[in-house]
């Protein structure tokens, strides 16, 4: 079956620091990938995506490439802040027909001032 | 635009109750929701997804009597957790996919989440 596996945390980083969570999926056909960020206390915000190999998903300064040939959907940002600090979580969606996420673990993310 | 909401966001009761946990898409229609429980550092396990007018579809392990889900309209789904125990508490999220728009541009878009607790 469909399976995502991210990078376990948690993630401690400085201001201003390099972030990398990676991610790698399994799956048959053309899944959508997608990052979602989780605040404390709150439900999921969708921070990019992509749906086709070698799309690249930005917002917010955070970047990630549909890399068909290695199954993976690393996330980047190349300075992170204190508001950063959340989980993030990778996902997919298989092809069409199919409305059914499936989420990698999550991987908590703090950052220290 | 694509905001859906829950309530309660908290809610605490007795052993042996039930508590309806209410999902709503506020400025679209969502012919289809999906429900998610969140254990403590865990990733999100669907539930069920619940399509408008007909019943939902369960996850495997997942038990329908005790977990019941109503999509009456399409702009509200129903979680009800009956005769509610200790283990049941947990963090439920729902999410609401758009009406009408195709993969694969079509989208969830998820509640702030519902922290339950049975004492």
């Amino acid at each position: 079956g469909d399976s995502v596996t991210q990078m376990e945390g948690p993630v401690t980083l400085s201001e201003e620091a390099f972030l990398t969570i990676n991610c790698t999926y399994t799956a048959t056909g053309y899944p959508s990938l997608f990052w979602y960020v989780q605040y404390p206390g709150e439900g999921l915000q969708l921070l990019l995506k992509a749906t086709k190999a070698d799309d690249k998903g930005s917002n917010k300064g955070f970047e990630a490439t549909y890399r068909k040939e290695t199954t993976s959907f690393h996330l980047e940002k190349g300075s992170v802040q204190v508001s950063d600090s959340a989980v993030y979580f990778c996902a997919l969606l298989k092809g069409a027909g199919s409305y059914q996420l499936t989420f990698g673990k999550g991987t908590k993310l703090s950052v220290i001032p | 635009g694509a905001v859906v909401s829950q309530h309660p966001s908290r809610v605490i009761c007795k052993s042996g109750t039930s508590v309806k946990i209410e999902c709503r898409s506020l400025d679209f229609q969502a012919t289809t929701m999906f429900w998610y429980r969140q254990f403590p550092k865990k990733s999100l396990m669907l539930m069920a997804t619940s399509n408008e007018g007909s019943k939902a579809t369960y996850e495997q392990g997942v038990e329908k009597d005790k977990f019941l889900i109503n999509h009456a309209s399409l702009t509200l789904s129903t979680l009800t957790v009956t005769s509610a125990h200790p283990e049941d508490s947990s963090f439920y999220i729902c999410s609401a996919m758009l009406a009408g728009v195709p993969h694969p541009y079509n989208e969830q878009f998820f509640g702030p989440g519902t922290r339950l607790t049975v004492l």
